[in-house]
């Protein structure tokens, strides 16, 4: 089946640094998003991209849906610590659409 | 707005044992999904319904897991008989249009 590789796997950074996060497939996605979950919670959805090359932002954070519809990335700018938690891409296959394919998550660790 | 709502949040049971896991969607989304989430597995889709049909189960483990959609507001995930390898955190979401996945807060499921 179709897999998403997402890295890091976890991230260990001060407070006020900028984050980079990632995810790839060998198979082509119509949409990405991006989602944080925090301990005990369910994910929330942070981003949604819609567009080869789109290119957006939410307050400190900013995604981007690759020109080749395989890849997207997540950054964080100037962390704080609620900014600590996993993230998750996933993305919306051209088959099967209503079945997201979710990465495996990226673990957020900020000491302050 | 109210989110997506599960109950019960935490649920210890012996092996043998049935669970029901319960959700009530967004109002006017039109899909939800049954996913399980573990360490080893991440995210798992299990099933998900579109207008209270049942469209996908091959996510579903095995025979003793089952779900129902009685009506538009109401979904059940059962587990007959439950056994220790079913410990997870099991999650229902909803959306609209199977874009923009809603997560409720989850299900802490430990069987012991």
């Amino acid at each position: 089946g179709q897999q998403l590789n997402q890295s890091p796997q976890s991230m260990f950074i001060q407070e006020g640094e900028d984050v980079s996060m990632n995810c790839t497939s060998s198979s082509i996605f119509n949409t990405w998003l991006w989602y944080k979950q925090d301990p005990g919670e369910g994910p929330v959805l942070l981003i949604a991209l819609y567009k080869a090359g789109e290119l957006t932002s939410n307050g400190r954070l900013t995604a981007q849906f690759g020109i080749t519809r395989k890849d997207s990335f997540l950054n964080i700018s100037a962390s704080i610590p609620s900014d600590v938690g996993i993230y998750f891409c996933a993305g919306q296959p051209v088959q099967g659409a209503q079945k997201l394919v979710f990465g495996q998550g990226t673990r957020l660790t900020i000491n302050p | 707005d109210a989110g997506v709502i599960q109950s019960p949040r935490h649920e210890v049971t012996e092996m043998g044992q049935e669970v029901t896991l319960r959700c009530k969607p967004i109002s006017g989304h039109d899909y939800l999904f049954w996913y399980r989430q573990t360490m080893m597995r991440g995210l798992e889709l299990l099933i998900y319904f579109n207008n209270n049909v049942p469209i996908d189960d091959s996510g579903m483990p095995e025979d003793r897991f089952s779900a129902k959609m009685p009506n538009a507001s109401f979904s059940t995930l059962k587990i007959q008989p439950s056994e220790p390898r079913d410990s997870a955190v099991y999650f229902c979401a909803s959306s609209f249009g199977a874009e923009k996945l809603f997560f409720g807060s989850g299900t802490q499921l430990s069987v012991l």
